[in-house]
């Protein structure tokens, strides 16, 4: 399809194991943003890649959270030593960026629901 | 730092009936998006909102951004059983273009 697509949906980890979730946005859509939600929550910024470069990362909660999008396309969102805290939906957005100064709209994935055991 | 918050938290209609989700921000913001989460699914952009005051209608749903632009509304005249879902609005602070800051969300149940 022609949608940002997300994978695992689900992914299930034991406390201190590394988990990758990978996302694969929109062809032509320059903006990536990754998400953290929590059950009955609204989303919360993690991180924002313009292409390949990694502009915003204000939103990961620790050094354990690392992310890329080595080639401007396809991203990661790696989770080092994964807690039970952690354990949320983690969605994926893409967008045209900014154009004429208006922000536009984001297209999320499905998301991967990760549980930590 | 920024909080967006909305109100109520929950809301349950009956078929018919409208449906009103204020969101207050507590930083002025650029511009302010609304998102639909249907229960199990991923956010939905419904719309955007740029300038001070405007006010911008889709079939049954309505939707403000205040004059100071750090509040926003939501109206559904009429809901119906497809109207189920969470509603979020998100904003971008002035000045920053790539954070979006979403809202705490407002759940809508309607029945029959």
């Amino acid at each position: 399809g022609a949608g940002v697509s997300q994978s695992p949906r689900y992914k299930v980890a034991k406390r201190g194991q590394d988990v990758a979730l990978r996302c694969d946005p929109i062809s032509g859509h320059v903006s990536l943003f990754w998400y953290q939600q929590a059950l009955g929550q609204g989303p919360e910024f993690l991180t924002y890649f313009q292409n390949e470069a990694q502009l915003d990362k204000s939103g990961l909660p620790s050094d354990r959270f690392f992310a890329e999008r080595p080639e401007g396309s396809v991203s990661t969102l790696k989770i080092q030593r994964t807690q039970q805290e952690d354990s949320a939906v983690y969605l994926c957005a893409s967008s045209f960026g900014t154009i004429g100064g208006v922000n536009q709209p984001q297209h999320f994935g499905d998301g991967t629901r990760l549980s930590i055991l | 730092g920024q909080q967006v918050m909305q109100i109520p938290q929950y809301q349950h209609v009956q078929e018919g009936e409208d449906f009103t989700t204020y969101c207050n921000s507590s930083t002025t913001l650029s511009n302010i998006q609304w998102y639909k989460q249907r229960p199990g699914g991923h956010p939905v952009f419904l719309i955007q909102l740029v300038k001070s005051g405007e006010v911008k209608k889709q079939k049954r749903l309505t939707f403000q951004f205040g004059e100071a632009k750090k509040n926003s509304s939501l109206h559904i005249t009429a809901t119906q059983t497809t109207d189920v879902g969470t509603y979020f609005c998100a904003g971008h602070r002035t000045g920053t273009a790539s954070k979006l800051t979403f809202g705490t969300g407002t759940r809508l149940q309607v029945t029959l």
